[in-house]
This record gives C-alpha cells, sequence and structure tokens, in this order.
C-alpha cells in the first residue's frame, strides 16, 4: 500500500515570496489533515478536511494561508506571503473517518524562509 | 498553560534499560490517548493507542493512562538502539477528531 506523498521535501524562499505544498493521501482515507511541526516542537494542526469540506480550520493563520482538496483527494497548502515565522516543516496525514487516531503521516516539507 | 505537556528531554539510556516517558494533560474531555514516533526527518508513525483509562501491551511497549491524574506514560523494556527516536504523545476528545500533539521526547538508546 502507497503511503502519504508530499512534494517538494525541501523549499528555501525570501520572505514575503509564496510557496505551495502538495499532499497525495492514501487511497480511499476520507480524511486529511496539515499540520506545521516548528524545531523541536510537536505538530500543530492547520487545517482538517474531510472529502473535500474543511472540518477544522481554527488554527489556520487565513491571512496568509490557504488549502483547498479539490474532489477530495489530492490537496495543496499554500502560503502568500511567507515570514520568517513560518519556517517549519509542513506534514500532511490521512485517516479514514473512523479511526481518526490512526493517521498516517507523509514525510513532509521542510521550508525555510530568509 | 498549553493542553498538552511533555518533558522534550533529550533522554539518554544504555540499551536493554526500562524507558519511561510521560505527558500531562489539562482537558478532562481528553478520551483518546495515542503515542507517535517520529524518526530523524521522517513523519510520525502510531506506536500505541488506548482509549480512556487502563494499560495496554503491545510486545516491548506498555501504554498507560491515568485520568484522575491526567497522567499517561509510554514504557519501552529491553530498550534497542533502533527505539532511538523523538516520541510524541496525542490526545483527543470525544467527537472532536483532531490530536493535540505534546512536544515530543527526543530519546537515544546507546548501545
Amino acid at each position: 500500500e502507497a503511503g502519504v506523498a508530499q512534494s517538494p521535501r525541501y523549499k528555501i524562499i525570501e520572505k514575503r515570496q509564496s510557496v505551495a505544498f502538495w499532499c497525495n493521501p492514501i487511497s480511499g482515507h476520507a480524511t486529511l489533515y496539515w499540520y506545521q511541526q516548528i524545531l523541536g516542537q510537536g505538530p500543530k494542526l492547520l487545517i482538517q478536511f474531510q472529502n473535500n469540506g474543511v472540518v477544522d480550520d481554527s488554527q489556520l493563520p487565513k491571512d496568509r494561508f490557504s488549502a483547498e482538496r479539490l474532489k477530495g483527494v489530492d490537496s495543496t497548502l499554500k502560503i502568500q506571503p511567507a515570514k520568517l515565522e513560518d519556517s517549519a516543516v509542513y506534514l500532511c496525514a490521512s485517516s479514514s473517518v473512523t479511526g481518526f487516531w490512526e493517521q498516517y503521516f507523509g514525510p513532509g516539507t521542510r521550508l525555510t524562509v530568509t | 498553560q498549553k493542553e498538552v505537556e511533555q518533558d522534550p528531554g533529550p533522554l539518554s539510556v544504555p540499551e536493554g534499560a526500562i524507558v519511561s516517558l510521560n505527558c500531562t494533560y489539562s482537558n478532562s474531555a481528553f478520551q483518546y490517548f495515542m503515542w507517535y514516533r517520529q524518526y530523524s526527518r521522517k513523519g510520525p508513525e502510531l506506536l500505541m493507542y488506548t482509549y480512556s483509562s487502563g494499560n495496554k501491551e503491545d510486545g516491548r511497549f506498555t501504554a498507560q493512562v491515568d485520568k484522575s491524574s491526567k497522567y499517561i506514560s509510554l514504557f519501552i523494556r529491553d530498550s534497542q538502539p533502533s527505539d532511538s527516536a523523538t516520541y510524541l504523545c496525542a490526545m483527543s476528545a470525544r467527537g472532536a477528531q483532531k490530536l493535540v500533539f505534546g512536544q515530543g521526547t527526543r530519546l537515544t538508546i546507546n548501545p
């Protein structure tokens, strides 16, 4: 079974630039999550989708972050404009609707904002 | 105050030792308790899952939940160098369907 795919794996941008991350979840998983993990901290949920609808985006900085999940499969997370404090690993995870505690994570995208 | 507190370590122990990792929490609505393991430059992976209070054992790993004290633990017996990783506790309230993670404890098992 293929795991959660993410790209790119690494990205370096200057502040005020924009960046986009892509995620392909495990086939059949209706729920998709985007997390931000700052160095030395645990993952923080940014947004949760069920199929193509948003379940929770309470911690998403909506003035600069946006996310979409077209057709309920792939998802993209965008930051525009980026700030220095956005430097982190962005993790995508997926789960079945009834098994939310068992989330399968991708390898993450390591973003450095200079 | 953070909802979930976890000592970040780092923790370094010799091979074969018993390891104890702990988290405390403040939200009494938490009902689901998980331990995830994260190797360097990888995403977390689920290690143990417990619903409500009690103990759960899986091979060398034992998870304990004490809801009265708002305290959870993960014990690793006969620790191996391959257990070297960051261990993240995670919790969720009934109906919330989202996880709140601790800071993670970085563990090193020395051969």
